[in-house]
């Protein structure tokens, strides 16, 4: 089973900063890699797909990068509506694996 | 609009068993994988089970092999999880997505409790 890890667990950040989450699997997944945003009470939100796709309706400031075991999820100038819990998921083998998410609150 | 609403939760006894209903509207039911994705409380996410377009292939995690059985009704876009020999580390909200490899649209996700 791959396993996937997510830094740092929580990011405490200024409205209008950026923030840089990250996302490491134990094994390659080349860029079979999905990010969600999940707020509370709410359901995950697709974010992003292979690796760096922006899924539709999602705004340009969310970008993902990164192949392999390496990966960025990169929100420019974070909006109050941004605050939420983000998970990264691999879908390179089976069983697909979350990472444990990374809380993004404000500073 | 993608719609996913999910129904048969509730409190459930160790051993006992529960079947979880997933009713589909806005997209082509029968041309979608369809998974289930749960999440204990307070926890992370855990993939659970999914089912190919036509129900003829499933995957399953190793947690709930040989105790979970999905299924799907392409007639009225409807999935489902019989949920068998129940166990308290089930206890999670079950959530019906779409796809098999990125889950695209989410339901609400219902709740099991597994307890006594």
């Amino acid at each position: 089973e791959i396993v996937m890890s997510q830094s740092p667990a929580i990011l405490s950040v200024s409205p209008g900063e950026r923030a840089t989450l990250s996302c490491r699997a134990s094994d390659s997944v080349t860029n079979n890699l999905a990010w969600y945003q999940q707020k509370p009470g709410q359901a995950p939100r697709l974010l992003i797909y292979s690796a760096s796709t922006r899924a539709t309706s999602i705004p340009a400031r969310f970008s993902g990068s990164g192949s392999g075991t390496d990966f960025t999820l990169t929100i420019t100038s974070l909006q109050s509506e941004d605050f939420a819990v983000y998970f990264c998921q691999q879908s390179q083998s089976w069983p697909f694996t979350f990472g444990g998410g990374t809380k993004v609150e404000a500073k | 609009e993608v719609l996913l609403v999910e129904s048969g939760g509730g409190l459930v006894r160790p051993g006992g068993s529960v079947r979880l209903s997933c009713r589909a509207s806005g997209f082509t039911f029968s041309n979608h994988w369809m998974t289930w994705i749960r999440q204990a409380p307070g926890k992370g996410l855990e993939w659970v089970a999914s089912i190919k377009e036509d129900g003829s292939e499933n995957f399953y995690v190793d947690a709930v092999e040989g105790r979970f059985t999905v299924s799907r009704d392409n007639a009225k876009n409807s999935l489902s999880l019989q949920m068998n020999s129940l166990r308290a580390e089930d206890t999670a909200v079950y959530f019906c997505v779409t796809g098999l490899a990125v889950a695209a649209f989410w339901g609400q996700g219902t709740l099991v409790a597994v307890a006594s």
